[in-house]
């Protein structure tokens, strides 16, 4: 059974440094074909795709995002790890990390953790 | 504004069947075999419902569907039932630096 659930601090300051952990079970990220991704959803607003990191440690971004953002993996660990710097309001959002199948489907979700961004 | 286009919002009343549709680009949705639907109700985290256009997870309803032509993908609700109001979000593979984009969401009423 695969789980994956995020942890980090629920409210920021703009300019800050955003840490996120995920913390899975179920599989293995040295798996061939495995990733781990992150998505946010704004209130009452669409999903968007963040970052992914791979099973041999290829990572991508989200192009708008790629300045902001670092995707690392502890495969000991079960972790995945995304910083988002300097944080804006604009940035309010739950954040989602992902499980990723071959050949490139998000099938299992955690339950999302609602970053607020506020001075 | 979302990379792949959803109706705002669509209606069917209880047995009923609803298509949603999803329409992206040659780039995307009209480049890959990889679209897939998700179901999000209210507070939870979304829940895959369709992978790679057509294929049902274990444990989805027959009652799910969804296929593809061209760069529109759809997803088909047969028999509409009062659990099945959420919303719903299109995904597509869509390669590149932009490995998925999402459409906007449409939010299902059951009347």
């Amino acid at each position: 059974q695969i789980t994956l659930k995020e942890s980090g601090p629920t409210l920021v300051k703009p300019t800050q440094t955003l840490t996120l952990t995920c913390t899975f079970s179920g599989f293995s990220l040295s798996t061939s074909g495995v990733g781990v991704g992150w998505i946010r959803q704004p209130p009452g607003k669409a999903l968007e795709w963040l970052a992914l990191i791979y099973w041999d440690d290829d990572k991508r971004y989200s192009p708008s995002l790629k300045s902001r953002l670092t995707i690392t993996k502890d495969t000991s660990k079960n972790q995945v790890v995304l910083t988002m710097t300097n944080m804006d309001p604009v940035d309010t959002a739950t954040y989602y990390c992902a499980h990723r199948i071959p050949p490139g489907s998000i099938d299992y979700w955690g339950q999302g953790t609602l970053i607020t961004v506020s001075s | 504004q979302s990379a792949l286009t959803q109706p705002a919002s669509v209606s069917g009343s209880p047995g009923q069947s609803i298509t949603i549709s999803c329409t992206g680009t040659s780039s995307d949705v009209g480049s890959y075999n990889l679209v897939s639907w998700y179901q999000q109700h209210p507070g939870k985290a979304p829940k895959l419902m369709i992978y790679e256009v057509s294929k049902r997870p274990s444990g989805v309803s027959n009652r799910f569907s969804g296929s593809k032509s061209g760069s529109t993908a759809s997803l088909t609700i047969s028999g509409l039932q009062a659990e099945d109001e959420a919303d719903y979000y299109c995904c597509s593979y869509a390669g590149g630096s932009t490995l998925w984009v999402f459409g906007g969401g449409t939010k299902l009423t059951v009347l």
